[in-house]
């Protein structure tokens, strides 16, 4: 069964501190791995589509990479606004309709 | 680009009644569109699965004469929650997969549900 699993669960950083998020995921054929923003009370945001390992892709203070059992969202010097919960999810090649199986998320709480 | 809306963005309604919650993919043509349900500081579970003119897929455990879904058109999708009950009172998101073949989902802004 395709799963992901996120660490940590929670994490506080001071503004300026980098870090990394993790994302372990099992799938038995990987057809590509999201990274989504969510911030309370609105939808997943979407951030990065990776597809293979050595991929990396980078956006602003993010930068996501891929390996093949895990990927990272790296922050670097975070700021206040970065503060949210991080979703990842995969896509497993078989399935036909897209369907993606989410991590239960890291919440990122960035204070000045 | 990649847009997604819904409406109603917050709803409350009593015990009893029915409620539809719209989604509408703004600037691209979505193939597939999904239904998700998440509870407070809990990730996405995914309700079903809807292509455009045939019938919903709907996860094990979700009931599909509760939660009616149709999704008419290539930029419209609809959640109708049926004899809705305080238990249904949840966020609902919608997500719509690109036609032009790309794999990303995007999402709409939620709906906040509360039934009385």
């Amino acid at each position: 069964e395709d799963q992901v699993t996120q660490s940590p669960e929670a994490l506080r950083l001071q503004e300026g501190e980098s870090s990394s998020l993790n994302c372990s995921y099992t799938v038995s054929g990987l057809r590509g791995l999201f990274w989504y923003r969510q911030d309370p009370g609105k939808g997943p945001e979407f951030l990065f589509t990776l597809y293979s390992a050595g991929e990396e892709k980078e956006k602003e203070r993010l930068k996501a990479t891929l390996t093949k059992k895990e990927s990272f969202l790296h922050i670097t010097a975070p700021k206040p606004e970065d503060s949210a919960t991080y979703l990842c999810a995969v896509q497993n090649r078989g399935s036909t309709l897209g369907r993606l199986y989410f991590g239960r998320g890291t919440q990122l709480t960035v204070w000045p | 680009g990649a847009v997604v809306s819904q409406h109603p963005s917050r709803v409350i309604c009593k015990s009893g009644t029915s409620v539809k919650i719209e989604c509408r993919s703004l600037d691209f043509q979505a193939t597939t569109m999904f239904w998700y349900r998440q509870f407070p500081k809990q990730s996405l579970m995914l309700m079903a699965t809807s292509n455009e003119g045939s019938k919903a897929t709907y996860e094990q455990g979700v009931e599909k004469d509760k939660f009616l879904i149709n999704h008419a058109s290539l930029t419209l999708s609809t959640l109708t929650v049926t004899s809705a009950h305080p238990e249904d009172s949840s966020f609902y998101i919608c997500s719509a997969r690109d036609r032009a073949g790309a794999d990303t989902q995007y999402f709409g802004p939620g709906t906040r549900l509360t039934v009385l």
